[in-house]
């Protein structure tokens, strides 16, 4: 059974940084692009970055871009996302999302979600 | 304000067919596969529909996509209050060279 677990979620001040880390089962990672999604509360959904299985192509969304960061380790099994800079309205729960972003474009599994708040 | 453009609400009654709108342009839906989840109250988003009409492993028939040109539309029949959530379409956007979502439609069973 494939499962994705976020964890690293917290209350943090304006500025300040975390590290969200997705724990993958069931499944060969390392062979699987990851992609982290975040929605705001009461809001829809928002892509926040996309990481290859080799790590060999990332991208990010033009609102996080230079504040966040992407990893993985395959021996691991695991994604991260170095958030750092945070501003207000990086509040929202963070979901990690197996699924490639071309040419098909679908994530299909996510995980439960970890949540960030951004608050002095 | 979203890149793809979903109606806010849509509403029917139970057993009824509904369906729900996706708009982009050319460097997005015009252009690439486009995907559908959906989002019960409280839970993850789960996919529905993948490149443009497939239903994944346990998605009943009773979900279908379809594309035409640069416009998406997710139906849904025999409708149950079960399906009352949030749906989402989803693409890529070769001009942005990012995912894009809709702003989601609420789904109300009457």
């Amino acid at each position: 059974e494939v499962q994705l677990v976020e964890s690293g979620g917290g209350l943090v001040q304006p500025g300040g940084s975390l590290r969200l880390s997705c724990a993958a089962s069931g499944f060969t990672f390392s062979t699987y692009g990851m992609n982290w999604v975040r929605q705001a509360p009461g809001k829809g959904l928002e892509w926040v970055s996309y990481i290859s299985s080799s790590t060999s192509t990332i991208y990010y969304a033009d609102s996080v871009k230079g504040r966040f960061t992407i990893s993985r380790d395959n021996a691991k099994n695991s994604l991260y996302l170095q958030v750092n800079s945070l501003r207000d309205e990086d509040t929202a729960v963070y979901y990690c999302a197996r699924g490639m972003v071309l040419p098909y474009n679908f994530f299909d599994y996510w995980g439960q979600g970890t949540l960030v708040t951004v608050s002095s | 304000q979203s890149v793809l453009t979903q109606p806010p609400s849509v509403s029917a009654a139970p057993g009824q067919k509904v369906t729900i709108s996706c708009s982009g342009r050319s460097s997005n839906i015009g252009n690439n596969y486009v995907s559908w989840y959906q989002q019960l109250p409280g839970t993850a988003p789960k996919l529905l529909i993948y490149d443009n009409n497939k239903r994944p492993s346990g998605i009943p028939d009773r979900f279908s996509g379809s594309k035409s040109g640069t416009s998406a539309t997710l139906g849904i029949t025999g409708l149950q209050t079960g399906d009352e959530a949030d749906y989402y379409c989803g693409t890529w956007d070769s001009s942005l060279s990012a995912v894009v979502f809709g702003g989601g439609t609420k789904l109300t069973v009457l």
